[in-house]
């Protein structure tokens, strides 16, 4: 069935790098695109960015270019999220989403699903 | 980058009776096309956000009829009709006009 399921919980030191995986299953992995929410502890939804897998076209947002990276890997329908320069403020659970319409649609950019969310702790 | 701000903070909800959230956007959300690109989900307690509400009045698939969204432009509603016990956890709007995209601060409802 229509699933995206993440990697698992990471623990890394201030200035590691992370990387996130989303395996995608059940639809046309090419044909959605994939975006990236992290949600610090008690807090709310921030929204990171997203990619196209068809041509791997990325768009970050402002607050973390330079830092983030998304990539696809088409062979084994899975999107990727890295984020570098870890520190404290990064502590969150990283979901990814996919868009409930194909990128040709042109139309609406809801996410539907989720994946099940991935914990990034950073600690020294 | 586009505000969202919801209201209220929290809302406290007796089973059975209506309840009803604001989201207001710092711009309009309405597009050429006639759609206001306005989302609503649900986020249960330890879990991944659901979609409920997509372009700012259909609901998603599975979403049951109890839940419906209005507005236009910058102002929209998310009511529930009749509040159930499973509709506990946090309710965020965002918004996907224009990069970034970008949440409400959520509205917490609870079972009082």
């Amino acid at each position: 069935q229509l699933q995206l399921v993440q990697s698992g919980a990471e623990v890394k030191k201030p200035g590691a790098s992370v990387r996130v995986s989303c395996k995608a299953s059940g639809y046309t992995f090419t044909d959605y695109q994939i975006h990236w929410v992290r949600q610090a502890p008690g807090q709310g939804l921030e929204w990171m960015g997203r990619i196209n897998p068809n041509s791997g076209d990325t768009n970050y947002a402002q607050k973390f270019q330079g830092r983030v990276t998304m990539a696809r890997d088409t062979s084994i329908t899975t999107a990727y999220m890295e984020l570098t320069r870890l520190t404290s403020d990064d502590t969150a659970v990283y979901f990814c989403a996919r868009v409930s319409k194909p990128y040709y649609a042109k139309t609406g950019g809801e996410f539907d699903p989720w994946g099940q969310g991935t914990l990034v702790t950073v600690s020294s | 980058d586009i505000v969202m701000t919801q209201s209220p903070l929290s809302l406290p909800v007796t089973p059975g009776e209506p309840a009803s959230i604001s989201c207001r956007s710092s711009q309009s959300l309405l597009f050429r096309n006639g759609n206001n690109y306005l989302d609503w989900y649900l986020q249960k307690p330890g879990q991944s956000p659901q979609l409920l509400i997509f372009l700012g009045s259909n609901r998603a698939s599975g979403v049951p009829d109890r839940f419906s969204g209005s507005g236009s432009g910058t102002d929209f509603t998310l009511k529930i009709s009749r509040v159930e016990a499973e509709d506990v956890g946090v309710y965020y709007c965002m918004q996907t006009l224009q990069s970034p995209l970008t949440f409400g601060g959520g509205t917490k409802v609870e079972i009082k």
